[in-house]
């Protein structure tokens, strides 16, 4: 059974840039069949989608975000990544980091989340 | 953008009664569209793909219905589990293909 682990700092500075990291375990992320995504939501609100990443490289990224994100994908580690450059108090939220399958375009595995706060 | 708005926002029922939630998109996402779980302190939690496909180990008592706009999650028997917050998600059919989550419909015991 796959598993997702994100990982990252839990506090970031404003107009810096935000970096979390998500570990698959139980599966290759290179398996052809599944996109890798970031989610995330604001304490006490609903959930926004960030973006997601194939194993090929490619990506596509919600247009309201798209200017300060990147993902990226690290097969070797197993590993997906976030960047949020430019951050501010609004960008406080839970980070989750999800799988989602080509053929249903749903979200069947989640990590756990992690609380990333933005302040000086 | 595709706007998906859940009906009601909260929910008052008991257990053992039924429960019908609504998802209206703002254009028709034909069948690309899932329902979530999410209870305090957990992730979301996939039960519905596919509009009607209930998601590995998910009871028989969720179901879902709906195409194009309107769509329906329902709960047949309330258990004391079932008290939560639950959203639907869409994916686009065109490029930029984006995903996009309904506001969410809090479940909560009357």
């Amino acid at each position: 059974q796959v598993q997702l682990q994100e990982s990252g700092p839990g506090l970031v500075k404003p107009s810096q840039t935000l970096s979390l990291t998500c570990t698959v375990s139980g599966g290759s992320i290179s398996s052809g069949s599944y996109y890798w995504s970031w989610i995330r939501q604001p304490a006490g609100k609903g959930l926004e989608w960030i973006g997601r990443i194939y194993t090929s490289g490619s990506t596509n990224y919600n247009p309201s975000l798209k200017s300060r994100v990147t993902i990226s994908v690290d097969t070797s580690k197993n590993q997906f990544s976030l960047k949020l450059s430019s951050v501010t108090a609004a960008d406080t939220a839970v980070y989750y980091c999800a799988k989602c399958t080509l053929t249903h375009d749903a979200f069947d595995i989640w990590g756990q989340g992690t609380m990333v706060t933005v302040s000086s | 953008e595709i706007v998906l708005t859940q009906s009601p926002a909260t929910l008052s029922l008991s257990p053992g009664e039924r429960a019908t939630l609504s998802c209206r998109a703002s254009q028709s996402v034909s069948s690309y569209l899932a329902w979530y779980q999410q209870k305090p302190g957990q992730a979301p939690r996939l039960l519905i793909y596919d509009a009607s496909n209930r998601a590995t180990g998910i009871p028989a008592r969720f179901s879902g219905s709906g195409s194009g706009t309107d769509f329906t999650l329902t709960i047949s028997s309330l258990e004391p589990e079932d008290f939560a917050v639950y959203y639907c998600q869409q994916r686009s059919n065109w490029p930029p293909k984006v995903y996009t989550f309904g506001q969410g419909t809090k479940l909560e015991i009357k």
